[in-house]
């Protein structure tokens, strides 16, 4: 059974950094692009990232872009995403999703975990 | 970029088939796959259409989605409604590197 289990959120200051972590079990982590997509409060869905199965290659959603970074370590079946200078518009949920085979799109998506920006 | 436009609501009765709607704004639907999504109150996303009409295992064949190049649009069909299928529903397709969400559609089943 795939799980993918985000951890790391919580309440951070304008301008402070958070790094999230998704791991994941029940699937050959290497072979999938992994994503990052966040739900503000009351709002819709939005991409932020996404990470090839090699790491090698790495996207961003405008928004983030010189801001996030996406990385993974596949001994430990982790994807991370470090958040610098961070602002009141990335308080949201941010679900870690596991793509379709042509990475098209999200075939598994993991539980969340928040991100409140606040002072 | 592109953006994907859904319905804000509909609803429809138990028993009764709906479908929920999105149009691409520029560029064509049928070059890229377009997935559909449900979020229930409290819950995380849960896919239930990908590459324009495949069913994920364990999803019921309630569900099913078609595209519609004279109207640059997908759509997403639930038949035989039940109210657990009473949810948010978004769409997705992608730009070379990027993905587009649509707002969601809320369904509600009464």
């Amino acid at each position: 059974e795939v799980q993918l289990v985000e951890s790391g959120g919580g309440l951070v200051q304008p301008g402070g950094s958070l790094r999230l972590s998704c791991a994941a079990s029940g699937l050959t982590f290497s072979s999938y692009v992994i994503n990052w997509v966040r739900q503000a409060p009351g709002k819709g869905l939005e991409w932020v990232s996404a990470l090839s199965g090699s790491g090698v290659g790495t996207y961003y959603a405008d928004s983030v872009k010189g801001r996030f970074t996406i990385s993974r370590d596949n001994s430990k079946n982790t994807l991370y995403l470090q958040m610098n200078t961070l602002r009141a518009e990335d308080t949201a949920v941010y679900y870690c999703a596991k793509s379709t085979p042509r990475a098209l799109g999200v075939i598994f998506w993991g539980q969340g975990t928040l991100v409140t920006v606040s002072s | 970029n592109f953006m994907l436009t859904q319905p804000h609501s509909v609803s429809e009765s138990p028993g009764k088939t709906v479908t929920i709607s999105c149009t691409r704004s520029s560029g064509s639907v049928v070059s890229s796959y377009v997935q559909w999504y449900q979020q229930r109150p409290g819950s995380s996303p849960t896919t239930v259409i990908y590459e324009d009409n495949q069913r994920p295992s364990g999803v019921p064949d309630r569900f099913s989605g078609s595209i519609d190049s004279s109207s640059n649009s997908a759509s997403l069909t639930i038949s035989g409604l039940k109210t657990e299928d009473e949810a948010d529903y978004y769409c997705q397709s992608y730009d070379s590197t990027f993905w587009v969400f649509g707002g969601g559609t809320k369904l509600t089943v009464l």
